[in-house]
């Protein structure tokens, strides 16, 4: 089953707002992962939080996770047409397995 | 580099047929994984190998082998394949085992099973 839901399902924005999507999970983890996906294209690696992390920026993206919570959030800042895709989080919860969550597709609209 | 690349791009099978999807990195990553998508879904994880002569089972094994014929190449088979195997799969690798590291993945494989 599904580690991590994200939340909201569907995000449309316009250029240069901000978006925020979140990811919930059940159980306790070593990390957690956030990738991108274009349409037709795999999956492609934007940052990585560790579970004793609080807080990571990356360039116009910034994660946060809350392990009381068991949820992370990406924010990206000042949106781009570009960003159009699906998000996923994938949770980590020790060896070598990624798992992941039902993801978030965000629409920016010039 | 090439990074993960996988043969080939489309398939189209009937009920019953066999086939073997082919993934290859040349990042010299130890682990490499199969997935598939479905729609609406994550990735689910089917097999993985952990490193050169090891394989493991993922999420969803069933209906699928795997082999891990030497540290760059990973193929995954179909032995008799089924409409529910309709799906888009995804190779991807990930340079150490047990350690904090992201993951590379192929552009995919979009089968479609009649």
């Amino acid at each position: 089953s599904q580690q991590g839901e994200e939340d909201p399902q569907a995000l449309s924005i316009q250029e240069g707002e901000n978006a925020t999507m979140n990811c919930s999970y059940k159980t306790s983890i070593n990390n957690l992962q956030w990738y991108r996906q274009n349409s037709g294209r795999g999956l492609v690696h934007l940052i990585l939080i560790r579970s004793n992390e609080r807080e990571k920026h990356s360039g116009r993206l910034r994660v946060t996770l809350d392990t009381s919570k068991k949820s992370s959030s990406l924010l990206i800042t000042a949106s781009r047409a570009a960003d159009t895709a699906s998000y996923f989080c994938a949770t980590v919860r020790g060896g070598n397995k990624l798992t992941f969550g039902t993801g978030t597709q965000l629409k920016v609209e010039l | 580099n090439a990074g993960v690349t996988q043969t080939p791009k489309f398939q189209v099978l009937k009920t019953g047929q066999s086939m073997t999807l082919q993934c290859a990195q040349d990042m010299n990553h130890n682990s490499m994984y199969w997935y598939r998508q479905d729609p609406g879904m994550g990735l689910r994880l089917i097999y993985y190998s952990a490193s050169e002569g090891t394989t493991d089972k993922g999420e969803v094994p069933n209906g699928y082998n795997v082999s891990r014929l030497n540290k760059r190449e990973f193929s995954l088979r179909l032995e008799s394949a089924a409409p529910s195997q309709t799906s888009v799969y995804f190779c991807a690798s990930r340079l150490r085992d047990r350690e904090i590291a992201e993951q590379y993945f192929g552009p995919g494989t979009r089968l479609t099973v009649t």
